[in-house]
């Protein structure tokens, strides 16, 4: 099976930019799709392939290179401090979902 | 607006079987292009993919859940379930269910496919101790 490694935790400052990274061989092959987690709530997607689901803001957005996928903040705001979570599919069986351990985003 | 809830014991004891049921309102069940999926977390951890059906009963499972895993689809419900058997204090977790979808997109010669949960239900705890 596959794996997706993120970085556990990850910070930046009100108002700047920020990237989180998540990176795997199944993402050579297919796209990623990124779910914002705050605490004790049910995680939300925010980014799938290309795409960004209607309601979502415009500052978060998505990229693919190699076997990395990102998701970018521009311009950061308090309340997107939260957990995120990348998830693809299986490199050996595109029918098989795997995520990734997570990265905690700190605004400061 | 599809909306999803999940249902069942929050205390299971080890070596029974947790049983739970998603519950889809808003939508149809048998709306294609959609898998409806278990994920669970554990405390203080990561999500962690359990499985997924489609309305027509295909089902695909983790591979080290596999062993003890069924999901299954009552259409005219509009519901679907799962069954882990033989559990342990491992298995305590929230257990959330959600909708995947699965979107075609035209690029150049080929079509992307692009997958996302974009619904999920709101989680419920289920601790198994005796």
């Amino acid at each position: 099976s596959s794996e997706l490694t993120q970085d556990p935790a990850v910070s930046v400052a009100l108002g700047q930019t920020v990237r989180i990274t998540c990176q795997g061989n199944s993402l050579r092959s297919n796209y990623a799709s990124w779910y914002q987690q705050k605490p004790g709530q049910a995680p939300v997607l925010v980014i799938y392939g290309k795409k960004r689901p209607s309601g979502i803001p415009d500052r978060f957005s998505g990229s693919n290179s190699g076997n990395t996928t990102s998701l970018t903040i521009t311009g950061a705001q308090a309340e997107d401090e939260a957990d995120y979570y990348c998830n693809s599919r299986d490199s050996s069986d595109n029918h098989l979902v795997v995520f990734g351990g997570g990265t905690k985003l700190t605004v400061l | 607006q599809v909306q999803l809830q999940e249902s069942g014991p929050g205390l299971v004891k080890p070596s029974q079987t947790l049983s739970l049921t998603c519950t889809v309102s808003g939508g149809s069940i048998r709306s294609g292009g959609h898998y409806w999926s278990w994920i669970r977390q554990h405390p203080g951890k990561g999500l962690e993919w359990i499985g997924y059906i489609y309305y027509s009963g295909s089902t695909y499972y983790n591979p080290s859940l596999k062993s003890r895993l069924t999901i299954s689809v009552d259409t005219s419900k509009n519901q679907f379930s799962l069954k882990l058997s033989s559990v342990t204090a491992a298995d305590t977790a929230v257990y959330y269910c959600a909708r995947e979808m699965i979107v075609g997109v035209p690029a150049d010669m080929v079509i992307e496919y692009y997958y996302g949960m974009d619904v999920w239900g709101q989680g419920t705890t289920v601790t198994v101790s005796s």
